[in-house]
């Protein structure tokens, strides 16, 4: 069965450490894999997909099929990227997310 | 573009009343999908819906629940006789068409008292 981990529940970091949010899904085909964010208080809002390979808010993330993971990096935190990050998964041709339980991240200052 | 709303925001029953939650998706979406969120636990897909028409319900409970997406007015996902076990965040999502980039409400926080 398709399944997204997020192994860590919280994540605290200083500002200006680097921040890495783990990822692994679990699916046989060609993924189609996004980081979502939700800051307090508002809706779930689309980070990046790992199609468009871009960089948002100095985020980026990389599919790694081989280790079928999809960490969420950023090189320096902000305290405003503190915020709950879910990790999902669409397998192809379908429009069901498949979301991991996601990680709070708290940047501190 | 005000997005995807839903209504209420937050909603308290009792056991055994019935809970209307209610999502309007963006403006020129015609495609709605329903998560429910129970603690501790990532979204789980429930129900899929285009105008007038339910594609996929293999997320959705087989007792109490239901969906509908009319040609008029919004989505509404409903649960008769709620039980303690429904307590969770129902969120919305809308597309314009499928499969695509899925935009999110701000959730429905139900509790059952």
């Amino acid at each position: 069965a398709q399944r997204v981990t997020q192994p860590e529940k919280l994540l605290s970091v200083f500002k200006g450490a680097p921040v890495e949010l783990k990822c692994n899904y679990s699916y046989s085909g060609s993924p189609e894999l996004f980081w979502y964010v939700q800051y307090s208080r508002q809706r779930l809002q689309l980070l990046l997909r790992h199609i468009s390979r871009e960089s948002i808010k100095g985020f980026t993330a990389d599919l790694n099929k081989g280790e079928t993971s999809f960490h969420l990096k950023k090189p320096f935190a902000q305290e405003e990227d503190s915020a709950m990050y879910y990790c999902a998964l669409v397998t192809s041709g379908t429009y069901k997310y498949i979301f991991g339980t996601g990680t709070r991240l708290k940047v501190l200052a | 573009n005000a997005g995807v709303m839903q209504n209420p925001r937050h909603l308290v029953r009792r056991r055994g009343q019935e809970a209307r939650l209610r999502c309007s998706p963006m403006k020129g979406h015609s495609h709605v999908y329903w998560y429910r969120q129970l603690p501790e636990e990532g979204l789980k897909f429930m129900v899929y819906l285009q105008k007038e028409n339910i594609i996929d319900e293999s997320g959705m409970p087989k007792e109490r629940f239901s969906a509908e997406f009319p040609k008029e007015g919004p989505s509404i996902l409903r649960i008769q006789q709620v039980v303690r076990g429904d307590s969770a965040a129902y969120f919305c999502a809308s597309s314009p068409e499928s499969p695509h980039e899925q935009f999110f409400g701000p959730g429905t926080r139900l509790t059952v008292l």
